[in-house]
């Protein structure tokens, strides 16, 4: 069974620039959550999707969006990026019973200059 | 609001010894799960262990186990005979009943198995 992917895995963007991660859950699962990982904040969670509805969110600005397709691949978008959304953005995919582990893919690492 | 901590920024150990990771949690759920994972230097977040807030016995995989102290609220990592390859960042995290996915994390601690 193939694991969660993401794409890009690498991304340079520079200030005011908008940018578009995708991430596609393990077949099956129903659920993909988006975390920020910096080394100053650490883990933070974004937003969960289940079923195409945002089932529960973090504490982020309005300019981190996210949404999820009827095949349950989900993008999430930064728009006007700031340095600070230096990160790596990690998803994790998973049943959706709230039993199950969650898989995460492996990145997207994103710079903004 | 529900916490994680881990007080253990690095921790160094021998390669083929044991060595314990501590997470404590902190939350008014009676119903929670709590995990680790690992993450190497590529960033990849490794699931290694699960344990549920109704299980009655710790949880084992492999060799990792799970020290589950529910009433200090404690979920310490246990790796039995270090790896050169255990070496990387540790996260324990726990998710509640709110109906959502939602992991919390620690800040973790980074594990250094020395030959």
């Amino acid at each position: 069974k193939a694991g969660v992917t993401q794409t890009p895995r690498y991304l340079i963007k520079t200030r005011g620039q908008q940018v578009t991660l995708s991430c596609s859950p393990i077949s099956g699962h129903r659920s993909v959550s988006w975390y920020q990982q910096t080394p100053g904040q650490g883990l933070q969670f974004l937003f969960e999707y289940f079923s195409e509805t945002q089932r529960n969110k973090g504490n982020f600005p309005g300019r981190f969006s996210g949404r999820q397709f009827s095949n349950s691949r989900s993008e999430m978008n930064v728009s006007t990026l700031e340095l600070g959304d230096s990160a790596l953005y990690l998803c994790a995919s998973t049943v959706g019973r709230g039993q199950e582990t969650q898989y995460f893919g492996p990145g997207t690492r994103l710079l903004v200059l | 609001a529900q916490k994680i901590t881990q007080t253990q920024p690095g921790m160094f150990v021998q390669e083929k010894e044991a060595v314990t990771l501590d997470c404590t949690y902190d939350t008014s759920d009676p119903s929670y799960g709590l995990f680790w994972y690992k993450q190497p230097s590529s960033g990849e977040m490794i699931f290694l262990i699960y344990q549920g807030s109704y299980d009655q016995q710790n949880a084992t995989e492999g060799r990792y186990s799970l020290n589950f102290q529910k009433a200090r609220k404690s979920a310490n990592l246990v790796i039995s005979a270090s790896q050169l390859g255990d070496s990387a960042m540790y996260f324990c995290a726990m998710r509640e009943s709110d109906g959502s996915e939602k992991l919390v994390f620690g800040k973790g601690t980074k594990l250094t198995v020395n030959p």
